[in-house]
């Protein structure tokens, strides 16, 4: 199974709030799990990324979680800020040179003021 | 990171017309990649560019209707052939580096076909 899974379809968060994402995939040979943010109009950017040897990564407010026996791992970010509102994508790879990425079907996020 | 630029920005064109889309990268990069997102939705793989070879296209994608260019390590091309309206979409390059490496996006090219 190539689908990687993700949820909420959109979010509303208050600011200072936690938003989280969550997504769920089939295939083991997955080894690497990247999040990308993309604003209206932009190209999506890398956010954080994770290889299944750990269960967590955090890079400032944004904090990757990864479950490797439940094939999950989610997106959390701390005191949400109306500048995060962006669409976020989820996605998993397997193989050596960037390539076969598979994408989540996205989340957009709002956050209020 | 890379820096990756993509022409033009945005086009607005006709019905059976074709345009080329250029990608261009800061430095070499080992694979480039060609992805197509509809308004609202997730990125779809196009193909896969290959330096020196035909380029790898995914299922419902063809050479005759995307074909491809990449003459070198820092430069590609995706032709949109034919255009009908159902091909207005977001066009987007993006590069990885090599072993062990992410995927880059592009600012992405956005296409209007009347």
């Amino acid at each position: 199974q190539q689908q990687v899974k993700q949820s909420p379809q959109s979010l509303i968060v208050q600011k200072g709030g936690i938003s989280i994402i969550n997504c769920a995939y089939e295939n083991t040979a997955f080894d690497y799990f990247p999040w990308y943010q993309q604003f209206p109009g932009k190209g999506p950017a890398l956010l954080i990324a994770i290889r299944p040897d750990v269960s967590e990564k955090k890079e400032g407010r944004f904090t990757i979680s990864f479950n490797k026996s439940a094939k999950q791992f989610s997106l959390h970010i701390m005191d949400s800020q109306p500048g995060d509102s962006a669409t976020y994508f989820c996605a998993a790879s397997w193989g050596n040179y960037g390539q076969n990425f598979v994408f989540g079907p996205g989340t957009r996020l709002s956050v209020l003021p | 990171s890379a820096v990756i630029s993509q022409k033009p920005s945005r086009d607005i064109c006709q019905r059976g017309t074709s345009l080329t889309i250029q990608c261009q990268v800061d430095s070499q990069v080992t694979m480039m990649f060609w992805y197509r997102q509809q308004p609202g939705q997730s990125l779809t793989l196009i193909a896969t560019a290959n330096q020196g070879s035909e380029a790898t296209y995914e299922s419902g994608f063809v050479i005759d209707k995307f074909p491809i260019s990449r003459p070198n390590l820092t430069f590609s091309t995706l032709t949109v052939s034919n255009m009908s309206p159902e091909d207005s979409s977001i066009y987007l390059c993006s590069v990885s580096r090599g072993p062990q490496e992410t995927q880059y996006f592009g600012p992405g090219t956005r296409l209007l076909v009347l």
